[in-house]
């Protein structure tokens, strides 16, 4: 298995424009997290999903992220409209029975 | 390319044991280093971290960390384990605190006998 992938490595976008970050979790895995990390806040979790069903969006900044898992094989994290606040790094994660694997995460540039 | 290895799968250790966890790294300069702490149902929970200055490293819940450059480790350890610690440990290194150049090692399971 190729590991969790997630695109695009790096995003470089404007204000104001809509940005989607993408995550192919391992084959067989039921639950899966996105992740970001900023040097304010190190690495917080965004909200996770298990069997495709978000569990916990709590760590969600604000309406303009959402988040969706439309089968077991793809996750989208969407940020509409983005700001340069919201650059950073996003991490998206799959796990099986609590084993974690990360994804190399994708680089947001908004400016 | 950086790299992060965790030798060790799974531990079981009994509680009020010592514990130990190792983590080795490969980078081409001065890393940050993370441990993080992954609870079933939950998200990663950062235990410590190191960038400069002192090698001893303490974190929370009783934690530390001791960063020794010539074997390129970081190592957690905690003196006396409580059943609570159970869960997965993941150590980190990083070009800095945001995110540049972030790999996670592949993690260590806990087990903690009563």
């Amino acid at each position: 298995d190729a590991g969790v992938i997630q695109s695009p490595r790096h995003e470089v976008t404007e204000m104001g424009q809509e940005v989607t970050l993408r995550c192919k979790p391992i084959s067989g895995h039921n639950s899966l997290f996105w992740y970001r990390q900023t040097m304010m806040r190190g690495l917080e979790l965004l909200i996770y999903f298990n069997n495709n069903v978000p569990i916990d969006d709590s760590g969600m900044p604000e309406d303009r992220f959402s988040a969706k898992m439309p089968n077991a094989s793809f996750s989208t994290l969407k940020i509409q409209p983005s700001e340069p606040r919201d650059s950073a790094v996003y991490f998206c994660a799959s796990s099986l029975r609590g084993k974690a694997f990360f994804g190399q995460g994708t680089r947001l540039t908004v400016v | 390319a950086q790299s992060v290895t965790q030798p060790d799968i799974h531990i079981t250790v009994s509680e009020g044991a010592s514990l130990e966890l190792r983590c080795n790294y490969s980078y081409g300069a001065t890393p940050y280093l993370f441990w993080y702490v992954q609870s079933p149902g939950q998200g990663l929970q950062l235990l410590l971290k190191y960038f400069s200055g002192d090698t001893l490293v303490q974190g929370i819940k009783g934690f530390e960390a001791e960063f020794k450059r010539s074997q390129s480790s970081f190592n957690l350890r905690k003196p006396s384990v409580h059943w609570s610690d159970a869960a997965e440990y993941f150590c980190a290194v990083g070009a800095n605190n945001y995110g540049q150049n972030f790999v996670f090692g592949p993690g260590t399971r806990l087990s903690v006998l009563p």
